[in-house]
């Protein structure tokens, strides 16, 4: 099955700092990628759509130059949280669809961000 | 109202029991449905897709669509402790890949 990993899997970062997270399909090339957020006890909330050599598109109330996003081939697509704050803490999952599969999106492992 | 709608729960059923869980969605145009299962401090797993209306069965697990009512279902036959977890219903708006996910419900599956 197609596999997504995502790295690292916990990172504590001081305030101010960035931190960046990958999320890579090892065995298929990924058309387009999709980072999520998930808070304790809520569900996943979509933050942008991610496609190979194009801008990301941001959900609404998400701010694009707080997280960005580069999607610089098939395979890799990095989120960077700038300037964290404590109220970035969250858990951070990105997921892939492969070109032959377009139905189905496949999940990283998640990135648990705590901000100290 | 929110998009794609779930009872968050806890649902509580016994060991070999079927637990049902169900959701509920508001856009007509959605065309691929997902049930995904996520322990805690896990990334989400996909238990089910489902495109058309009717029943499809994998193993103890059977999902049912009725766009109709959009409403979209997942039985879990012989419950298992280890199926204890919460459960999301995620619909997609066209063939995108883009995931609307509801807020899930925490099945527990008592010995």
């Amino acid at each position: 099955g197609a596999v997504v990993s995502q790295h690292p899997s916990r990172v504590i970062c001081k305030s101010g700092t960035s931190v960046k997270i990958e999320c890579r399909s090892l065995d298929f090339q990924a058309t387009t990628m999709f980072w999520y957020r998930q808070f304790p006890k809520q569900s996943l909330m979509l933050m942008a759509t991610s496609n190979e050599g194009s801008k990301a598109t941001y959900e609404q109330g998400v701010e694009k130059d707080k997280f960005l996003i580069n999607h610089a081939s098939l395979t890799l697509s990095t989120l960077t949280v700038t300037s964290a704050h404590p109220e970035d803490s969250s858990f951070y999952i990105c997921s892939a669809i492969e070109i032959a599969q377009e139905r189905v999106a496949f999940f990283g492992q998640g990135t648990r961000l705590t901000v100290v | 109202q929110k998009e794609v709608e779930q009872n968050s729960g806890p649902l509580s059923v016994p060991e070999g029991a079927i637990a049902s869980l169900n959701c509920t969605y508001s856009d007509r145009g959605s065309q691929s449905f997902f049930w995904y299962r996520q322990y805690s401090g896990k990334s989400p797993e996909l238990i089910m897709s489902i495109y058309s209306n009717g029943d499809k069965e994998d193993g103890r697990f059977t999902a049912q669509l009725n766009k109709a009512s959009q409403y979209v279902s997942l039985l879990i036959r012989d419950s298992q402790p280890s199926d204890s977890a919460t459960y999301l219903c995620a619909v997609s708006p066209g063939n995108t890949g883009k995931l609307i996910f509801g807020q899930g419900t925490t099945l527990q599956v008592k010995p």
